[in-house]
């Protein structure tokens, strides 16, 4: 059974980068059928989503956080990281990372399994 | 525009037939899919494509597409089915990816 499980800091101060990892267990990111998606909920609000990442390196991201974002797989690790730069508290969120059907667009868009979700607070 | 709308808030009767909308551009290409999110918890898939269910997902819930407009209904809802749902599609030409603004669903 797929299980991912993001780690990184819980606390970032203002101006600096995010960074988080998520571990994929039980299945391959290497394979041609699906993305890996990364997605934020700042608390008691609704999901955002940050951008998408094939194994193959491809990304696409969120047009409103584009400039500030990079994602990134280490196939070697079996892990996608995600890097945001000169965060704010508006950046304070549950971030998530997922698996993202299907590669074809026009079948829909469904994340699924997500990993627990970790927790980053921007303050000084 | 791509981006997804659903009411914010709905509820139902304990066994009735409830139905959350979500509209937008990008659903007239696309299938919408859907999650249920509990408090403290992740978000869980419970119905993609045209009308799919995840393994271990119960057959009460369904959903479907008109227009620009993706359902998701639930029949016969459950108490546990309180909670807030999502839906999600990705507009086809950018791969950009949309989630509506939640529902929070009470049962009564």
């Amino acid at each position: 059974q797929l299980q991912l499980q993001e780690s990184g800091p819980g606390l970032v101060r203002p101006s600096e980068t995010l960074s988080l990892t998520c571990s994929v267990s039980g299945g391959s990111i290497r394979s041609n059928s699906y993305f890996w998606g990364w997605i934020r909920q700042p608390p008691g609000k609704g999901l955002e989503w940050i951008g998408t990442v094939y194994h193959s390196g491809t990304t696409f991201y969120n047009p409103s956080l584009k400039s500030r974002v990079t994602i990134s797989v280490d196939t070697s690790k079996n892990q996608l990281s995600l890097m945001l730069t000169s965060v704010t508290a508006a950046d304070s969120s549950v971030y998530y990372c997922a698996r993202q059907f299907p590669v074809v667009a026009a079948l829909g868009n469904w994340f699924d399994p997500w990993g627990q979700g970790t927790l980053v607070t921007v303050s000084s | 525009s791509s981006e997804l709308t659903q009411d914010p808030a709905v509820s139902v009767a304990l066994g009735q037939t409830v139905r959350i909308t979500c509209q937008g551009d990008s659903l007239r290409r696309s299938y919408a899919s859907w999650y249920q999110q509990k408090p403290g918890q992740a978000p869980v898939l419970v119905i993609y494509g045209k009308n799919n269910r995840p393994s271990g997902i119960p057959d009460r819930f369904s959903g479907s597409m008109s227009g620009s407009t993706a359902s998701f209904t639930i029949t016969g809802a459950q108490a546990e089915d309180e909670a807030d749902y999502y839906c999600n599609s990705r507009d086809s030409t950018t791969n950009n990816v949309f989630f509506g603004g939640g529902t929070k669903l009470t049962v009564l």
